[in-house]
Formats: structure tokens, C-alpha cells, sequence
């Protein structure tokens, strides 16, 4: 089945590192994606990984994957009070069929003290 | 590099009424989907275009209904709307060419049905 979990809330200091983290059940989830939504806007896409990765970094932002245990995780270095947003985590199953269908998760709140 | 755009971007309806949403897809992109995000919740999937057909659908009533132009935009329609209609609505393209056709979103349309 498609379904993918995350927790709801994380709160961290201006500066330290936060780390946002989703559980998936669908082993043939070929990318999974990460999407920050600021209030009353759109979805932002921050980066991406292929399943046959195990890790991706992009500047502050480093990605980890364990396709074992289906969980993918998103570290934020050195968070800024602009970092304060939701974050979705997303899959996308096989694309053989082009469906580019993304499942998401119900987002988590990153809530940035300064 | 013009985005995804939508419009309107805010629109107030009564139950049973229609609606009518559009989306321009980001320059050179040819695929459209459409999301349904309420209040809260990730957002989930309606359906997507692709050479003016319907190439996937989620788990939607066919009081949602939906167009592709040749120019690639696209119109999202919902027929006898209920209550349970009001959300934010994401238009997302990509580029099918591209193997993980990764989706980029618009700001979406925010509807209230009254």
C-alpha cells in the first residue's frame, strides 16, 4: 500500500541543526522528495533523492536514506528563523506507467526560536 | 523563467454551485496534476494530464473534473460542490521527457464553500 508518516511538530533553536524525519510502506518508491510550504503558500521543492541512494547533500540541506527500513530523513544545518515552515516528505512510486503520482505525508511543523 | 501560475487565487462558493480553476504550466512542461490539500493534511492527488487525456486519477468522485489545453494549461472543475470542497487547491507540472518528472507547484487556489 502508499502511505507515508511523519511527526507533526519540531521546534529547535536559531542555529542549531534540525532533523525532520518520514517513514514510507511502499517498497517500489523510486524518488522521494522533500517540499517546505510557507504559511498560505504553495509547495516549495528542496531537493530530492533516488531510491538507490543512500544519502544526498545540497548546501544546508542532507538527506538520508535507509530503503531497509523505509525512512527517509531531511537535516536542516545551522537553522534560520526563515526555516520556520511545513515540511512534506513525498514519494513516488514506479514510474514505469509515467504515473507520476506523489503520495505525501501529513507534513511537519519546524517551528525556529530565535 | 515563468512558474507554475494559478488563478484565482482565493474564491467563495455556496453547496451545490460549480467552480471552475486554472493552471499555466511552468515553461516548457507538459504535464499537469492536480492536488487537493485541506486544512492541516498533506495534499492528495486528483488527477493528472498529459496530452490533453487523463493519464492517472486518485480516489476521487467524478464531480471533479478536469481539461488540458494544447497550449498544456489546464482547468480543474468540480460539480455540486459540498462543504467538504473547501481547501487548497495545487496545480503542479512537469516535464514528461524527464524520468523522475519531478513536479513543481503553483501557489494554489484557495476555495471556501459556504
Amino acid at each position: 500500500g502508499e502511505d507515508v508518516e511523519q511527526s507533526l511538530f519540531l521546534s529547535v533553536r536559531e542555529g542549531d541543526s534540525s532533523v525532520i524525519n518520514c517513514t514510507y510502506t511502499d517498497s517500489s518508491s523510486t524518488y522521494l522528495y522533500w517540499y517546505k510550504q510557507e504559511p498560505g503558500a504553495g509547495l516549495q521543492l528542496l531537493t530530492y533523492i533516488f531510491s538507490n541512494m543512500d544519502m544526498k547533500q545540497d548546501q544546508r540541506l542532507t538527506v538520508l536514506l535507509n530503503k531497509k527500513d523505509k525512512h527517509l530523513s531531511l537535516r536542516i544545518a545551522d537553522t534560520q528563523t526563515g526555516d520556520s515552515a511545513i515540511y512534506f516528505c513525498a514519494e513516488i512510486t514506479d514510474l514505469s506507467g509515467n504515473t507520476g503520482k506523489l503520495i505525501f505525508g501529513q507534513g511537519t511543523t519546524l517551528q525556529v526560536k530565535p | 523563467d515563468a512558474g507554475v501560475t494559478q488563478s484565482p487565487t482565493h474564491l467563495i462558493k455556496t453547496r451545490g454551485q460549480q467552480v471552475t480553476l486554472r493552471c499555466s504550466p511552468k515553461s516548457g512542461h507538459d504535464t499537469v496534476s492536480w492536488y487537493q490539500q485541506a486544512l492541516g493534511q498533506g495534499p492528495q492527488f486528483i488527477f493528472q494530464y498529459y496530452e490533453e487525456e487523463e493519464r492517472q486519477r486518485g480516489n476521487f468522485p467524478d464531480r471533479f473534473s478536469g481539461h488540458q489545453f494544447p497550449n498544456y494549461s489546464s482547468e480543474l472543475n468540480v460539480n455540486a460542490l459540498l462543504l467538504g470542497d473547501s481547501a487548497l487547491y495545487l496545480c503542479a507540472s512537469s516535464l514528461s521527457r524527464e524520468y523522475q518528472e519531478t513536479q513543481y507547484f503553483g501557489p494554489g487556489t484557495r476555495l471556501l464553500v459556504l
